[in-house]
């Protein structure tokens, strides 16, 4: 099956400091690729949607200045964390649309510890 | 907003037992994704199903998309203590550019 990969799979960077999370789609082109935030125990809380070549669209209470994503290519997504904090901290999943098709296909998730 | 409801939200069975995950809504998906997660990894895929009505089997686990493609349920026949893990169903809108995911069914299989 398609594979979507995320880089790094975990992080630790110091409070202030930004941090910037890769996600890959490694054997097909993504025109839609999607940024999730998972707290423990809880479901996927969807962030915004890229796609390439555009801005991304911004879920409601989400801070486009304090995570930048970039959609450069229709193989990579990118999710800057800018000045993080402690409460930056989760597990960060990005997902990705094969074409036009109907599956999504998720990456292995990268862990951000901000200390 | 495009909401999908998954209950129940925590099982904890018997080795053996059936169980049935259910996710509904009020709207219409174009396709809805089941998926597994084992903590600190991402969602891995199940099955996607598509059609009004379908019904897709993966072994012991059976898919059901809701006839107004509005609800999806899984059902699981007897239940092995591997399958214990975090259920999500998760709606693509027609536009194919949104994925609504359920709040996700914990599951815990006891041996």
């Amino acid at each position: 099956g398609a594979v979507v990969s995320q880089h790094p799979s975990r992080v630790i960077c110091k409070s202030g400091t930004s941090v910037k999370i890769e996600c890959r789609s490694l054997d097909f082109q993504a025109t839609t690729m999607f940024w999730y935030r998972q707290f423990p125990k809880q479901s996927l809380m969807l962030m915004a949607t890229s796609n390439e070549g555009s801005k991304a669209t911004y879920e409601q209470g989400v801070e486009k200045d304090k995570f930048l994503i970039n959609h450069a290519s229709l193989t990579l997504s990118t999710l800057t964390v800018t000045s993080a904090h402690p409460e930056d901290s989760s597990f960060y999943i990005c997902s990705a649309r094969l074409g036009n098709e109907n599956t999504i296909y998720f990456g292995e998730g990268s862990w951000l510890t901000v200390v | 907003t495009q909401l999908l409801e998954q209950s129940p939200q925590f099982l904890s069975i018997q080795e053996g037992e059936n169980l049935t995950v259910y996710c509904n809504s009020s709207s219409v998906f174009s396709s809805l994704q089941w998926y597994r997660q084992e903590p600190g990894e991402g969602p891995v895929l199940l099955v996607t199903v598509v059609t009004g009505g379908e019904v897709k089997k993966l072994k012991r686990l059976t898919f059901q998309f809701g006839d107004a493609r509005k609800d999806s349920s899984l059902h699981i026949t007897a239940a092995q203590p591997g399958d214990t893990g975090l259920y999500l169903c998760a709606g693509l809108n027609n536009a194919g550019n949104m994925l609504t995911f359920g709040g996700g069914t914990r599951l815990m299989v006891k041996p």
